[in-house]
């Protein structure tokens, strides 16, 4: 079973330029998460998606980052214009689907990740 | 609010010697799943170990093993004769039951690693 893609490994730009991320899940995964990881620091969520809809954008900065799932399959994150801070990798995942009020945590498995370099 | 601390920033050991890595969590939740994740060098995030809160059986799988006390709000996690290959950062990581209750929501909180170094 192939694994939950990422595109592209590694990117450098300059501070304001624009930048995406490509993800694909793993087939048959309705949930996809998009996390950011500050080199020394643990993965924070950015935004949750189930099928095409956002679960939870709470902690994406939406004046710079915007994130979509057209198809409920593949998605990209862009960052428009970047920062220095911004300077991370970021994490994809995905997960099988689970109906609302049941409590059973299905497995996210991760993505290689994306390094961005803001210079 | 939820809040995951990992209080060790580095471990290193010798081969064939155990480690325990500390976790403690805070949530409100009175549901909620605990997590270890291991990333090795290459980057990816391999999913380890999955407890939830109704059960505080400790167990062994292979060469790792758990300690969840309720009571101190700890997820001890501990690698039994360490090899090389555990070489990593190992991330303890939450989830609780706010985000049961939403459409699929399975946010992970996590820590902020431990990075483990086995020598030979």
């Amino acid at each position: 079973e192939a694994g939950v893609a990422q595109s592209p490994r590694y990117k450098i730009i300059e501070k304001r330029q624009s930048v995406a991320f490509w993800c694909n899940p793993i087939s048959g995964h309705a949930t996809l998460y998009w996390y950011q990881q500050i080199l020394g620091q643990g993965p924070k969520l950015l935004i949750q998606f189930q099928n095409n809809g956002v679960v939870d954008d709470s902690q994406l900065p939406k004046d710079r980052f915007s994130a979509e799932r057209l198809k409920g399959v593949d998605s990209t994150l862009k960052i428009q214009p970047a920062k220095l801070e911004d300077s991370a990798v970021y994490l994809c995942a995905s997960s099988l689907a689970r109906p609302p009020g049941q409590t059973f945590h299905n497995e996210q498995f991760f993505g290689p990740g994306t390094r961005l370099t803001v210079l | 609010a939820q809040k995951v601390t990992q209080a060790q920033t580095e471990i290193s050991v010798v081969e064939k010697e155990d480690v325990t890595l500390d976790c403690v969590y805070e949530t409100r939740d009175t549901t909620y799943y605990l997590f270890w994740y291991k990333q090795p060098p290459s980057g990816e995030l391999v999913f380890l170990i999955r407890r939830n809160s109704f059960d505080e059986q400790n167990e062994i799988s292979g060469r790792y093993s758990w300690n969840f006390q309720k009571s101190t709000s700890s997820f001890n996690f501990t690698i039994t004769a360490s090899q090389v290959v555990d070489s990593a950062v190992y991330f303890c990581a939450l989830s609780g039951s706010e985000d049961f209750f939403k459409a699929a929501g399975n946010k992970l909180t996590f820590g902020g690693g431990t990075r483990v170094l086995v020598k030979p």
